[in-house]
């Protein structure tokens, strides 16, 4: 089965440093999406992003955040100065449709703020 | 906006033995629902989902969850829990009309006793 890849699984950083997490989503897939995990906590929605522009964003992306798919196949999320409270597991998925269709996610990145 | 409760954080079991992982939602209508696992290391994977129709779903791995609209639950089941089955497991929801991104849970990290 074809799959989303994450890259790195784990990333530490200083607080105030920029981060970049990277994703490759299924290639024909149309919708990519950004998910984090704060330890113990809920998934939460950060963020949509179909046709080159973000569809939809959650109160927690923030100006800090930013996503881009740079060329093609990769679907990147930027974290401008890193906050200790940014430290979670980012999830990159993919659909093919929207509305609900099935979701493929990668293996997360652990994102580690110091 | 919708919201999922998964009341149990961890859930035990011995191989074999039954398993029913709880899940609650909050909608105003039908929702779409969704059970996702997650295996160390991977990505989450869509065991199952309801949209409409018959209110028992069957999913892979053995897995089925039923919606029962008067408890606002959607809980998930399967009769005989294999050492395999050792994962989180997070509930979702999706709304109808609105937005479709799924709201995840916290999740369910289940044990397998052999």
């Amino acid at each position: 089965e074809p799959e989303v890849t994450q890259t790195p699984s784990h990333q530490v950083t200083q607080m105030g440093q920029e981060v970049i997490l990277r994703c490759v989503p299924i290639s024909n897939h149309l919708y990519f999406y950004w998910y984090r995990q704060i330890l113990g906590q809920k998934v939460e929605f950060l963020v949509s992003f179909y046709n080159n522009e973000i569809s939809e964003k959650s109160e927690i992306f923030d100006d800090q955040f930013s996503v881009e798919r740079p060329d093609g196949s990769n679907f990147t999320l930027k974290i401008r100065s890193t906050k200790l409270e940014d430290s979670a597991m980012y999830f990159c998925a993919s659909s093919e449709a929207a509305f609900n269709e099935k979701l493929f996610f990668g293996s997360g990145t652990q994102l580690s703020v110091l | 906006a919708q919201s999922v409760t998964q009341p149990d954080i961890h859930i035990t079991v011995s191989e074999g033995a039954s398993l029913e992982l709880r899940c609650n939602y909050s909608y105003g209508a039908t929702p779409y629902l969704f059970w996702y696992v997650q295996s160390p290391g991977q990505g989450l994977q869509l065991l199952l989902k309801y949209f409409s129709g018959d209110t028992l779903v069957q999913g892979i791995k053995g897995f089925e969850a039923e919606f029962k609209r008067s408890q606002s639950s959607f809980n998930l089941r399967k009769p005989s829990v294999h050492w395999s089955d050792a994962a989180e497991y997070f509930c979702a929801v999706g709304a109808r009309g609105g937005s479709y991104i799924p709201t995840f849970g916290r999740g369910t990290s289940l044990i397998v006793h052999p």
